[in-house]
């Protein structure tokens, strides 16, 4: 079955910007969504489509891809940005979303 | 606006059975499929299987076969959740959400639940 591979953490200085990969196999031919989750909190798509904000989303978050790797990218990261960031992709063949294992990222 | 409404949490014994339920409001019931996502203390997301609510289709992950089945009452636009034989670890936090086509005709699930933290207790 597909896999996504993330780090299992990441710490960022205030006001640096953070890259949180996201690995897979033929990522290049899949769209990679990403979400941000904070504790206790259901998780809120932050990046679809690779690249493409949703509308509340702060333009601090983007996503780039290239070859089998997806990078969700957070410009002047801030305190409130501490989350666990989980990749997404949807897997035409069993009509299924697959999850990457998630990011803790910390700004410190 | 847009809303998913979950029950509330269960402390349920191990090889009992606990039905979840998801209420949504703010949109029209059957043009989104509604996928659940489980997520056990520490861990990950995990998707456990998706329902239509137009159609009644359903898709249930491999590993749950057998033991979940999902419903819809297009009466309340509720969509439920039935877990069976549960162990301990079945233990975590389950989301319902809002599946949705991208432009890309990918999906995401775009509005969720507020999660349903299931406990198995002895």
């Amino acid at each position: 079955s597909f896999v996504l591979t993330q780090p299992p953490s990441l710490s960022v200085a205030p006001g640096q910007t953070a890259r949180i990969a996201c690995g897979g196999n033929d990522l290049g031919s899949r769209s990679v969504h990403w979400y941000q989750q904070k504790p206790g909190q259901a998780p809120v798509v932050v990046v679809y489509d690779d690249s493409d904000r949703p509308s509340g989303i702060p333009d601090r978050f983007s996503g780039s891809k290239s070859g089998n790797t997806a990078t969700l990218i957070i410009n002047r990261a801030e305190a409130g940005d501490e989350a666990d960031y989980h990749c997404q992709v949807w897997d035409n063949s069993r009509a299924h979303p697959v999850f990457g294992g998630g990011t803790q990222l910390t700004v410190l | 606006q847009i809303q998913l409404v979950q029950s509330r949490r269960e402390v349920k014994k191990p090889g009992a059975s606990v039905k979840v339920s998801c209420k949504t409001s703010g949109y029209k019931f059957t043009s989104y499929g509604v996928s659940w996502v489980r997520q056990a203390p520490g861990q990950g997301l995990e998707w456990m299987g998706w329902i239509s609510t137009s159609k009644g289709d359903r898709n249930y992950a491999q590993k749950f076969q057998g033991r979940v089945t999902m419903a819809t009452d297009t009466s309340t636009n509720t969509v439920f959740m039935e877990l069976r034989s549960l162990t301990f670890d079945d233990t975590a936090v389950y989301y319902c959400a809002r599946d949705a086509r991208t432009p890309k005709i990918s999906v995401i699930s775009d509005y969720w639940g507020q999660g349903t933290l299931v406990t198995i207790s002895s």
